[in-house]
């Protein structure tokens, strides 16, 4: 039973434009949710992360909006960047003992000049 | 401050030998963890570690083990290797418990990539 899915295997946009990644989770115990950047055969570069306290974080161009009754959060990447193409992780964790996180399969994106 | 350090980057071994993989967190994180990335599976959780204690379990067999050193060094162990075992495993690093750090990002390695012939 997948507890967080990334449904969009790919997304392609122009540069300049808006990126907007999506991620849906199940399990209500999760309380911190990040996203992550990876290139193949590297690690994941952390680039945002939100507690469940919030419903909007910002970090320059990128925003995490999460909807906690929804069961959905979301990167927005404006604008979008050719150098942002990469696999895109969306992971949640809980408190204490369930502090792993639980990733999403990625989501592709390619920026197209 | 220096990332996440995993040695071997690379490492082919056959099945059923056994293999120790390294990580080096960053300088003043406590809390390892370790995950496996396969195609089929995704990225999964094996284990974490912090002060030297293993805090909780993935769903993993006993033949996947860890454990983490007095400085928050970390390593793994897999014995009687299968082919299924070929992945790519990651070691993370968390600022938990260090004084304004949030305990539930975590800084990733590089990787080590294993193949098991």
């Amino acid at each position: 039973d997948q507890q967080v899915k990334q449904n969009s295997p790919s997304l392609s946009v122009q540069e300049g434009r808006i990126s907007i990644l999506n991620c849906d989770y199940t399990n209500s115990m999760f309380d911190y949710f990040l996203w992550y950047k990876k290139y193949p055969a590297e690690g994941p570069t952390f680039l945002i992360s939100i507690s469940s306290i919030k419903d909007k974080n910002e970090d320059g161009r990128f925003t995490v909006f999460l909807n906690k009754s929804a069961k959905h959060l979301s990167l927005h990447i404006v604008p979008s960047q050719p150098g942002d193409s990469a696999v895109y992780f969306c992971a949640a964790s809980g408190s204490g003992s369930a502090r792993q996180l639980t990733f999403g399969s990625g989501t592709q994106l390619t920026v197209l000049p | 401050k220096a990332g996440v350090t995993q040695t071997p980057r690379y490492l082919i071994k056959t099945r059923g030998q056994q293999v120790t993989l390294s990580c080096s967190p960053i300088s003043g994180h406590r809390s390892v963890s370790w995950y496996q990335q396969t195609p089929g599976q995704g990225l999964q959780f094996l284990f974490e570690y912090f002060s030297e204690t293993q805090r909780n379990k993935g769903n993993f067999p006993g033949r996947f083990s860890g454990r983490q050193f007095s400085n928050s060094r970390s390593e793994m162990n897999v014995s009687t290797l299968e082919l299924g075992d070929s992945a790519l495993y990651l070691c993370a690093s968390s600022p938990m418990g260090v004084a304004g750090g949030h305990g539930n990002e975590q800084f990733f390695g590089p990787g080590t990539r294993l193949t098991v012939l």
